[in-house]
C-alpha cells in the first residue's frame, strides 16, 4: 500500500525566510503525489500535484515541490514565506489500481509565519 | 462559482443517536469522496461514489456507517448509535472524474461531537 511520511509536525520560520516541508513516500510504483493546504477553519486546498510530467511541479502561492525518485522524497518549497502561509500542509499520495483517486494522506505539517 | 457545500458546519449530539451529513458536490462532478479527520487517526478516506454507486466503500469503519447518493449529486453520510469515538470532522470531496488526476474539491467539513 502507498503511504507518505511527513518528517516534521510543525515548523516555524521567519516572514520572508524560506520554507521547506518535508514529505517522504511509499510506493510499490510511480505514484501520483499531491499537497493540500488547510487554513484555518477551511477547506482543504490543492497546492501542486506531481503528474510525471515534469519533476520539479509549481504550485499556486509561489509554492513548489520536487520529485526525486532516488530519495522517494517529495518536499515542498517556497523560497520566501508570507505571514498569510501559516496553515497545515498535508503531503498526500494517491494509491493506484484501485480505478480512482484514493488519497492517502500524511499526518499533516502545521507551518507557523512570525513577524 | 459554488464549491462544496457541506451542511451542517456543526452537530453535536448524544451517544447513541443517529445523525445524517450532508454533501452537495459542484455541479457537473460525478465523483463524490468522504473523508474523516479526527486526532487520532488524521485524514482517512470512507467511501467513493460514482454517479450514485459505491465501488468502494472500504474505509468505513463500521456497519454503523452508511452513505447514499441520489441523482448524482447530494450524498448522505448516516452513522448509527454514535459512539465517542466518531467524533471527528467529516469532509466531503468531489471532481469531475474519479479516475487519472482529477482535482478532488473539498467542502469545509462538518464538525461532529458525540457526548
Amino acid at each position: 500500500a502507498q503511504s507518505v511520511t511527513q518528517l516534521d509536525s510543525h515548523v516555524s520560520v521567519s516572514e520572508g525566510t524560506p520554507v521547506l516541508l518535508r514529505c517522504n513516500y511509499s510506493s510499490s510504483y510511480s505514484p501520483s503525489l499531491f499537497w493540500y493546504v488547510q487554513h484555518p477553519n477551511k477547506g482543504l486546498q490543492l497546492l501542486l500535484k506531481y503528474t510525471s510530467a515534469a519533476t520539479l511541479v509549481k504550485g499556486i502561492n509561489g509554492f513548489e515541490a520536487e520529485f526525486k525518485k532516488s530519495e522517494t522524497s517529495f518536499h515542498l518549497t517556497k523560497p520566501s514565506a508570507h505571514m498569510s502561509d501559516a496553515a497545515e500542509y498535508f503531503c498526500v499520495v494517491s494509491e493506484g489500481n484501485t480505478g480512482f483517486q484514493k488519497l492517502v494522506f500524511g499526518t499533516g505539517t502545521r507551518l507557523l509565519v512570525s513577524p | 462559482g459554488a464549491g462544496v457545500s457541506q451542511s451542517p458546519s456543526n452537530k453535536v449530539t448524544e451517544k447513541g443517536k443517529d445523525v445524517e451529513l450532508r454533501c452537495d458536490p459542484i455541479s457537473g462532478h460525478t465523483a463524490l469522496y468522504w473523508y474523516r479527520q479526527s486526532l487520532g487517526q488524521g485524514l482517512e478516506f470512507l467511501i467513493y461514489f460514482q454517479g450514485n454507486s459505491a465501488p468502494d466503500k472500504s474505509g468505513l469503519p463500521s456497519d454503523r456507517f452508511s452513505a447514499e447518493r441520489t441523482g448524482g449529486s447530494v450524498s448522505t453520510l448516516t452513522i448509527q448509535r454514535t459512539q465517542q469515538e466518531d467524533s471527528a470532522v467529516y469532509l466531503c470531496a468531489s471532481s469531475f472524474e474519479g479516475g487519472g488526476l482529477g482535482t478532488q474539491y473539498f467542502g469545509p467539513g462538518t464538525r461532529l461531537t458525540v457526548l
